[in-house]
C-alpha cells in the first residue's frame, strides 16, 4: 500500500486564484482528516469525514475553504479565493474506525501551498 | 475543551545528553495521549501512545494525570532523533478527533 496519497506536492499560486488539493486515503479506512501546518500554530485540524460524511468542520477558517469527499477513495480541499495567509503545508490523514486503543492516523506527505 | 500545550518550540541538545520534550494537556475526561514525530522529508507518523506503555526508539512517555502531563523522554539523545515532535490528545469514549500541540523541534548536535 502506498499509504495516503496527496497531490500536488507543491502548489504556487497568485492571490485570488482557486486552489484544489487532493487526497486519496488508505483503502478501507473509514475516517479522513484535513490538517494545516504552520510555524506559528502548528498542526490544526480543519475538517474530518466519517464514511464520506463531514463530521466536524469547526476548524475550517473561513467560507473560502471547502472540502468534499465524493467517495471512499477521494477527497478535495478547495480554497477560493486564495490569500497569502493561506500559505502552509496541508496534510491529509486517514484512520480506521477500530477500537479506540488502536486509533492511529496515517498521514500523507503533505501539499506545500504558497500564495503570492 | 481539549487543549495540548508544548511550551518549547525548539529544544537543542548534544548527542548523548538526556532529552525531555514537555507536553501538558487540558481535558475534562480521561484522555488518550500520543506522540507523533516528523523526520526531515518524511511523513508525520505515530511514535508512541500512552495506553501501550511502550518504548519506541528509546523514547518513553508517562501519563501523569495529577500534573496533566505526558512528557517524552530519552536518556541519551542521538543525532537521528532530530525531528519535529507533536503531542496529541483524544477522548477515550467513542471516536473523537485528535488535538495536536504546536510541536517542538528537537535538534541533536554531534
Amino acid at each position: 500500500d502506498a499509504g495516503v496519497i496527496q497531490s500536488p506536492r507543491h502548489e504556487v499560486t497568485e492571490m485570488g486564484q482557486e486552489v484544489t488539493l487532493r487526497c486519496k486515503p488508505i483503502s478501507g479506512h473509514d475516517y479522513l482528516f484535513w490538517y494545516r501546518q504552520t510555524m506559528m500554530r502548528g498542526l490544526e485540524l480543519l475538517i474530518y469525514f466519517n464514511n464520506n460524511v463531514p463530521i466536524d468542520d469547526s476548524g475550517m477558517p473561513e467560507d473560502r475553504f471547502s472540502a468534499k469527499m465524493p467517495n471512499a477513495s477521494f477527497s478535495t480541499l478547495k480554497i477560493q479565493p486564495s490569500e497569502p495567509r493561506d500559505s502552509a503545508v496541508y496534510f491529509c490523514a486517514s484512520s480506521l474506525a477500530s477500537p479506540s486503543v488502536l486509533r492511529e492516523q496515517y498521514f500523507g506527505p503533505g501539499t506545500r501551498l504558497t500564495v503570492t | 475543551a481539549q487543549r495540548v500545550t508544548q511550551p518549547e518550540k525548539l529544544l537543542s541538545v548534544f548527542k548523548g545528553a538526556p532529552v525531555e520534550l514537555k507536553c501538558n494537556y487540558s481535558y475534562s475526561g480521561s484522555p488518550e495521549l500520543f506522540w507523533y514525530v516528523q523526520y526531515s522529508r518524511q511523513r508525520l507518523q505515530l511514535l508512541l501512545r500512552h495506553i501501550s506503555r511502550e518504548s519506541i526508539k528509546g523514547f518513553t512517555a508517562d501519563l501523569n494525570k495529577g500534573e496533566t502531563s505526558f512528557h517524552l523522554k530519552k536518556p541519551f539523545a542521538q543525532e537521528e532523533d532530530s525531528a519535529m515532535y507533536y503531542c496529541a490528545l483524544s477522548g477515550n469514549t467513542g471516536f473523537q478527533k485528535l488535538v495536536f500541540g504546536t510541536g517542538t523541534r528537537l535538534l541533536v548536535s554531534p
